[in-house]
């Protein structure tokens, strides 16, 4: 069963710092990966996708890369700001039933 | 362009009430998720459906029941409301076939008190 890790759980950095956040999962097998944020209370802003056949996607200051054969996804945040403070989930959707697993999460402080 | 509509966005019910939350999914999307975030939690796998199907189960329980309907649209009702069922509730429907990006919803915040 696809298990997707997330470390650190909590992550500060003075504004703008170039930062990479980890998610990790142990089935390759997956069709995409999603990158989320989340305010505290709110709901969920989708980020990047990257479909399995992919290796990066870019929006912004935002990169995402997947890695299938080490199991590991990446998202790149470049020049942060007090404004990317937020908690950062990956979503991993795998298996024959399409099931979306979850990271628990990390939760981004950007000191100003 | 259309995204998941979830309804209501905040309710408020008293213990051992009943309470049902409704997902209007992306048009053509055919599956649909239920989640639960508990404060300060990753969002726990409900249960999912295809076509109207279930299609996969995870935590929910016993007190709760959900569907989805011939136009796609999925209910999820709470019975008997415990103080811990406060929680964001999310729904995410996907295109089952091909790429299945999953389009989440703004969730519902239920609130017992």
């Amino acid at each position: 069963k696809q298990e997707v890790t997330q470390i650190p759980a909590a992550l500060s950095v003075p504004e703008g710092e170039n930062l990479v956040l980890n998610c990790s999962f142990t089935d390759s097998a997956i069709y995409n990966l999603q990158w989320f944020r989340q305010d505290p209370g709110k709901g969920l802003t989708s980020l990047l996708l990257i479909q399995s056949s992919q290796r990066e996607q870019t929006s912004g200051r935002l990169n995402a890369s997947l890695d299938k054969s080490s199991g590991r996804s990446t998202l790149y945040i470049a020049a942060s700001q007090p404004g990317d403070s937020a908690t950062y989930l990956c979503l991993s959707t795998t298996g024959r039933n399409y099931q979306l697993i979850w990271g628990a999460g990390t939760k981004l402080i950007i000191k100003p | 362009a259309a995204g998941v509509i979830q309804s209501p966005r905040h309710l408020i019910k008293e213990k051992r009430e009943t309470a049902t939350l409704k997902c209007y999914p992306i048009p053509r999307h055919d599956t649909v998720y239920w989640y639960q975030q508990g404060p300060g939690q990753d969002p726990q796998f409900l249960i999912s459906f295809y076509e109207k199907m279930q299609s996969d189960k995870g935590s929910i329980p016993d007190r709760f029941s959900a569907q989805q309907f011939s136009d796609y649209h999925s209910e999820l009702n709470m019975s008997s409301l415990e103080l811990g069922d406060s929680a964001l509730y999310f729904c995410a429907s996907s295109l089952g076939q091909g790429r299945p990006e999953a389009f989440f919803g703004q969730g519902t915040r239920l609130t017992v008190v």
